[in-house]
């Protein structure tokens, strides 16, 4: 098992800011591939973007240039920057594990992100 | 871009039965990156099988993976209390690099 815990969901206003974060355990992080995934209430699953080791980032068109991907592996730490935040951001952030294949191996919990004035 | 597709949308089954659930591409799934997930209400997706075939660890051997090129499907041999749940299919490598299905709900008949 490989234990992620995210933090810093919460209410935010449209137009807001705000940054997620996801500490990893159980694993030599700093060569992990780290992803961001969404789900809106009752939806489905939706890839964010990726930071790869090294620190190099893809993100998915919806938040292409709204949002940003970090990490700081003496901290074992991931982070999601979301700006200029819509209505439509409104979900539950999981952090992931990408697996050497390619498959999303190691989910967070999860943290709830709701945009609404 | 790709495009997945899962059918049915809901399948109603009884305990012991078999499941078989459909995954189709838009095009071509390069090197048989196609994964499937389970999620059961309230909880974080659970990897079940990788490479399009490939349990995942832990997995039980009643779930197998299927298929190549745009034309996927994930079996449940016998359906256990616990696998009513929804699962979805994922491709990964082509652009955008990771897409998800809508999903398939198995619930109980």
């Amino acid at each position: 098992e490989v234990p992620l815990v995210e933090s810093g969901g919460g209410l935010v206003k449209p137009g807001g800011s705000l940054r997620l974060s996801c500490v990893a355990s159980g694993f030599p992080f700093s060569h992990a591939w780290m992803n961001w995934v969404r789900q809106a209430p009752g939806k489905g699953l939706e890839w964010v973007g990726r930071i790869k080791n090294g620190g190099t980032t893809d993100f998915a068109a919806p938040v292409k240039g709204r949002f940003t991907i970090s990490r700081e592996d003496s901290k074992s730490t991931v982070s999601l920057q979301m700006n200029s935040l819509k209505s439509e951001d409104t979900a539950v952030y999981y952090c992931v594990w990408e697996a050497p294949e390619g498959s999303f191996a190691h989910w967070g919990q999860g943290t709830l992100v709701t945009v609404s004035s | 871009e790709t495009v997945l597709t899962q059918s049915p949308g809901t399948l109603s089954l009884s305990p012991g039965e078999r499941a078989t659930l459909s995954c189709r591409a838009s095009q071509s799934v390069s090197s048989n990156y196609l994964a499937w997930y389970q999620q059961k209400p309230g909880q974080a997706p659970r990897l079940l099988i990788y490479g399009a075939s490939s349990r995942a660890t832990g997995i039980p051997d009643r779930f197998s993976g299927s298929g190549s090129g745009t034309d996927f499907t994930l079996t449940i041999s016998r359906l256990e209390p616990e696998d009513f749940a929804v699962y979805y299919c994922q491709q990964y490598g082509s652009s955008p690099l990771f897409t998800f299905g809508p999903g398939t709900k198995v619930d109980i008949k």
